[in-house]
């Protein structure tokens, strides 16, 4: 299906485990984006991606990892999960880096008990 | 230090009424703005945007206005209708955000019939 997909959508881990939240786009977009979403925060960048092996941090990247070997994914690690990072992610993309919409993906909520 | 701000968590309106939304910025660099429309569960979806060079973008219920001087823009929905009852993000682009928009805390917006 064209669009931009995550998985899983729903995660429970405990603290300390490694978990990985997959993100994958069908259009080429070459600018890939990680939010995480929190009451009373809003929608804050962890780490963006302007082209496969381009990535740079954003606002809150602590104790996560990214990764672009293809245009196409964009892998989120949470290396040792932490209660913090309890959260709704999502992944997103765009076309161009100045104009044009992002688009989001369904979201991963994840649990770290 | 909050670069997009959404003053007004919350918003009741009445159905058939206008729903106005307001967002303010700081950062004098930005020169492109979004709105997204977020359901419960269900990942951000883009709404309308406006450019710098404009002051006013119109796609049918829906009229954002941007007044560059007082770095404030706003969204109309009128006539509101509740289907529109959702959380609104305001969001900026431009000013070095590498292609990133940033975004408001959002504003949660109920249409009641």
């Amino acid at each position: 299906d064209a669009g931009i997909t995550q998985s899983p959508r729903y995660k429970i881990t405990e603290t300390g485990r490694q978990v990985t939240l997959m993100c994958h786009q069908t259009w080429s977009h070459s600018y890939m984006f990680w939010y995480r979403q929190d009451l009373g925060h809003g929608l804050r960048l962890i780490y963006y991606s302007a082209a496969a092996d381009i990535t740079d941090k954003g606002e809150v990247p602590d104790g996560y990892v990214v990764s672009r070997s293809k245009t196409e994914n964009f892998p989120l690690t949470l290396e040792s999960a932490t209660r913090s990072q309890t959260s709704v992610y999502f992944c997103a993309s765009r076309l161009h880096p100045r104009t044009g919409e992002l688009f989001f993906g369904e979201g991963s909520r994840l649990t770290v008990l | 230090d909050q670069q997009v701000k959404q003053n007004s968590p919350s918003l009741s309106v009445q159905e058939g009424r206008i729903s106005i939304l307001n967002c303010d910025y700081t950062n004098s660099m930005f020169d492109y703005f979004l709105w997204y429309k977020k359901y419960p569960a269900e990942g951000p979806t883009f709404l309308i945007s406006i450019s710098s060079i404009k002051d006013k973008n119109e796609d049918g219920r829906f009229t954002v206005f941007l007044n560059k001087s007082a770095k404030h823009l706003s969204l109309h929905i009128v006539p509101s209708q509740p289907g529109d009852s959702a959380v609104y993000f305001c969001a900026a682009s431009g000013g070095g955000s590498q292609g990133n928009l940033i975004f408001g805390k959002g504003t949660k917006l109920s249409v009641k019939p």
